[in-house]
């Protein structure tokens, strides 16, 4: 069975902090992996995308790498502000298919 | 890339009735899919809407509950019948292309049934 998992579930950071968020995968043969975003009540925000042939991609204050021997994807915010609180979900995508992760919900304290 | 549109943005409806929610693509799409968000859950994919032909369910899911029309490479509709308080849900279109890795998803719609 093709699993997305994220940790840690929660995350509460001072303003200006640097962080990196964790998504693994059972799937060694992946396709690709989607950072989003989610605001509460809303949808989707596609971050990053990383085909499967890459290691990482880059966008402003965000970084997204990619591991696939070790079946980890990993997002690095740089510098947090109070504006990047919001719910991140990984997603192993495919044109036909996508499996998500269950989140991890970022809090950035003023 | 591609712009969707979702409509309506939100609803409150009524037990025992049906909620249809539209997906506007600004340009032809392969494929075309319809996510359900419950509250404070992961996305859970409920169908994938295919063009000129009978959606294809996940696990769970049934066409009685869900149906789904796709007139065209634009367009698609997802009705949830029979609507109760377990439904409360934002339901979530979502698009992808042969030969692209992405995917683009709509605003989503926040359903409340009470």
């Amino acid at each position: 069975k093709q699993e997305v998992t994220q940790i840690p579930a929660a995350l509460s950071v001072p303003e200006g902090e640097n962080l990196v968020l964790n998504c693994s995968f059972t799937d060694s043969a992946i396709y690709n992996l989607q950072w989003f975003r989610q605001d509460p009540g809303k949808g989707l925000t596609s971050l990053l995308l990383i085909q499967s042939s890459q290691r990482e991609q880059t966008s402003g204050r965000l970084n997204a790498s990619l591991d696939k021997s070790s079946g980890r994807s990993t997002l690095y915010i740089a510098a947090s502000q109070p504006g990047d609180s919001a719910t991140y979900l990984c997603a192993r995508t495919s044109y036909d298919k996508v499996i998500f992760g269950p989140g991890t919900s970022l809090s950035v304290i003023p | 890339s591609a712009v969707i549109s979702q409509k309506p943005s939100r609803d409150i409806c009524q037990r025992g009735t049906s909620l249809t929610i539209q997906c506007q693509v600004d340009s032809q799409v392969t494929m075309m899919f319809w996510y359900r968000q419950q509250p404070g859950q992961s996305l859970t994919l409920i169908a994938t809407a295919n063009q000129g032909s009978e959606a294809t369910y996940e696990s769970g899911f049934v066409i009685d509950k869900f149906p789904i029309s796709r007139p065209n490479l634009t367009f698609s509709t997802l009705t949830v019948s029979n609507l109760s308080p377990e439904d409360s849900s934002i339901y979530l279109c979502s698009v992808g292309r042969i030969g692209q890795s992405e995917q683009y998803f709509g605003p989503g719609t926040r359903l409340t049934v009470t």
